[in-house]
């Protein structure tokens, strides 16, 4: 099928801690991910990508690891500020299957920091 | 600003009437996309342009739904005929090219009452 879901729908941390996001997809011809971040009322806000020829990828205190065995996609976000309290979606792009570049999203995980 | 814009940013409207949403992309951007999102979901595609072409076409997109972007630049969305299932978050994004990144405006609500 096709589908790109969550883990875990919510997770809460301590400030100053290490998060981790995990995302699965099903379709092993995805050859590229991206992570979004939506605050409330707001539209996503692009995070960081990846394309399937990596399995790492770092940006400024974000993480994204990409399995490809288990096709599975994790984002850590390292020292968790409460600014980066939102709802974090995986998004999967097939451009390879001509479809247009559509993004298929993931349900969210809702991250919520603690002072 | 030279993000994705979407105008208006809240529509409310009763059951039976027309809206039209706008977006204006970032420019120079070639495509154009726009998603729709209802409360606790992620987004889901709608239809996207190449330029002025519409390309795709979701099978959620019936036929009360229509797309244009007649200069190649802003798009606009419009929905005839509101039912209240058409309540959601509509999303606009756009990308250089087919595998860049999409950027996404603040979208539109439309509550449809």
């Amino acid at each position: 099928g096709e589908s790109v879901g969550l883990h875990l729908p919510t997770l809460s941390v301590q400030e100053g801690d290490n998060s981790i996001i995990n995302c699965a997809y099903s379709n092993s011809a995805s050859d590229y991910f991206i992570w979004y971040k939506q605050e409330s009322g707001k539209g996503p806000q692009f995070i960081i990508d990846i394309r399937s020829n990596m399995d790492k990828r770092q940006g400024q205190r974000v993480t994204v690891l990409l399995n490809k065995t288990v096709k599975h996609l994790s984002l850590q976000i390292a020292a968790t500020q409460p600014g980066d309290s939102a709802v974090y979606f995986c998004a999967e792009n097939r451009p390879a299957e001509n479809q247009g570049g559509k993004l298929i999203f993931g349900q969210g995980t809702e991250l919520s920091v603690k002072p | 600003d030279t993000g994705v814009s979407q105008d208006p940013r809240h529509k409310i409207t009763k059951r039976g009437q027309n809206v039209t949403f706008r977006c204006d992309p970032i420019s120079e951007h070639n495509r154009l996309y726009w998603y729709r999102q209802t409360l606790g979901q992620g987004p889901e595609f709608l239809t996207y342009f190449q330029n002025e072409a519409q390309l795709e076409k979701s099978r959620l997109l019936s036929d009360r739904f229509s797309a244009e972007r007649p200069k190649g630049s802003f798009s606009t969305l419009e929905i005839q005929r509101t039912e209240q299932g058409d309540s959601a978050m509509y999303l606009c994004a756009s990308s250089f090219g087919l595998a860049d990144t999409q950027y996404f405006g603040p979208g539109t609500r439309l509550t449809v009452l």
